[in-house]
């Protein structure tokens, strides 16, 4: 069975500084997909990043960075210089490969920036 | 282009009643999925349609259906309700490079 583990529930930080969320994974498939989606308030998911299980490179995006590595079976998100804007509950999804199966997400870690 | 809409974005219901509510994907996706979320249980998943057939079906009651139009659109039944079905409903359409969700029905039940 796949398992998203989002052990920090809320986070608070204050603007401009650097904030990492964690997300650790369950999965027997050998290949699969991870996300990470961002909800605002209005309920929306966003997406912002779909990796690969077999690319293990690490990723930067403006503020946003996330490395993922297999061996701890984890894949986590970094905002550099966090801003008001920020703030909102963050999710972890997994996936396997094959398409219509469901994404199985975190718990989600709900992120404050305080001004 | 146009995203994934959601209608109606908030509903309230009592008890026994059914709803339906509409997920209209963006054009060209022909996959919608459909997830509940609760505070208590977080985001779960429903079901998937792909080209009008139910691909897969998350651990819901029966109560829970769905079903996918010619063009893409997609319904989903929520059939005598009861208080723990409130909750927000989020419908994704998917084509091979990810998800994109909608704003999600808010549904309460009194």
């Amino acid at each position: 069975a796949q398992k998203v583990t989002q052990a920090q529930t809320e986070i608070s930080v204050v603007e401009k500084e650097d904030v990492t969320l964690d997300c650790v994974y369950e999965t027997r498939d050998t290949t699969y997909y991870l996300f990470w989606y961002k909800q605002p308030p209005s309920g929306e998911l966003v997406f912002l990043i779909r990796r690969n299980s077999f690319d293990e490179q690490n990723e930067i995006s403006g503020r946003y960075s996330w490395n993922f590595q297999k061996s701890t079976s984890s894949f986590n998100f970094t905002i550099t210089a966090s801003q008001v804007v920020d703030s909102a509950v963050y999710f972890c999804a997994l996936s396997a490969t094959l398409p219509g199966t469901p994404l199985v997400f975190g718990k989600g870690t709900r992120l404050s920036v305080i001004a | 282009k146009a995203g994934v809409t959601q209608t109606p974005r908030y509903l309230i219901k009592t008890r026994g009643q059914q709803v339906t509510l509409s997920c209209s994907p963006i054009s060209g996706h022909r996959s919608v999925s459909w997830y509940q979320q609760t505070p208590g249980q977080g985001l779960q998943f429903l079901f998937e349609y792909f080209s009008e057939t139910q691909r897969n079906k998350g651990n819901f009651p029966g109560r829970f259906s769905g079903r996918q139009f010619s063009n893409s659109r997609s319904e989903m039944n929520v059939s005598t309700l009861e208080l723990g079905d409130s909750a927000l409903y989020l419908c994704a359409s998917s084509n091979n490079y990810g998800y994109t969700f909608g704003s999600g029905t808010r549904l309460t039940v009194v």
